[in-house]
């Protein structure tokens, strides 16, 4: 079945450091992969996402590069701040047929970024 | 527009009792799903519907059902309540131009004593 696993955290960085969590997946052929914000007390928000080999999803300064050869969509970020500090979900839908879009995620990797 | 709507928030519940939790998906989305965030863990499918058809299942026990209304609002209903159903329910709404994009709901967190 399909999978995902993240680097687990917490992840802890000063702020403008960079920043890096490892995503790999298992699918069997073209899943499209996403990634996930989640902010204490509130529900999951996309970031970012990218449907084909090589796109490069980005937003707030966040990207990602869907890379087929290493089945990995890692998240990076040149320079964090607090306001980053958040729980990151990779995760992917496998289209299935049918209707059904289900989203397999990743456990989440704890960012905190101190001042 | 209002966004995906959860209710209740919060809620207290014992062992063996019933809870329905209730979503709003957002105006002109058909569909939605359900997921289950154990603490400390990633959101796992529980359902998916759409035009109030089921149209995917996860690896839940029958105790879980839910359904899908002509407004397209949903409920999420668990019977026999254990322990280890504490969680954060959510509920995410899907539209028909990008299936692919899941809004969610800021979500319901039962807890099981």
């Amino acid at each position: 079945g399909n999978s995902v696993t993240q680097m687990e955290g917490p992840v802890t960085l000063s702020e403008e450091a960079f920043l890096t969590i490892n995503c790999t997946y298992t699918a069997t052929g073209y899943p499209s992969l996403f990634w996930y914000v989640q902010y204490p007390g509130e529900g999951l928000q996309l970031l970012l996402k990218a449907t084909k080999a090589d796109d490069k999803g980005s937003n707030k300064g966040f990207e990602a590069t869907y890379r087929k050869e290493t089945t990995s969509f890692h998240l990076e970020k040149g320079s964090v701040q607090v306001s980053d500090s958040a729980v990151y979900f990779c995760a992917l839908i496998r289209y299935s047929g049918g209707s059904n879009y289900k989203l397999t995620f990743g456990k989440g990797t704890l960012l905190t970024v101190n001042p | 527009d209002a966004g995906v709507t959860q209710s209740p928030t919060h809620l207290i519940k014992t062992r063996g009792q019933h809870v329905t939790l209730r979503c709003s998906p957002i105006s002109g989305h058909k569909s939605v799903s359900w997921y289950q965030q154990v603490l400390g863990q990633g959101p796992q499918f529980i359902f998916q519907y759409y035009e109030k058809e089921e149209r995917g299942r996860g690896n839940f026990p029958d105790r879980f059902s839910a359904r899908q209304f002509p407004n397209y609002s949903s409920e999420l209903n668990v019977n026999a309540l254990l322990l280890g159903d504490s969680a954060l329910y959510l509920c995410a709404s899907i539209s028909d131009r990008d299936k692919n994009i899941q809004y969610f709901g800021a979500g319901t967190r039962l807890s099981v004593l």
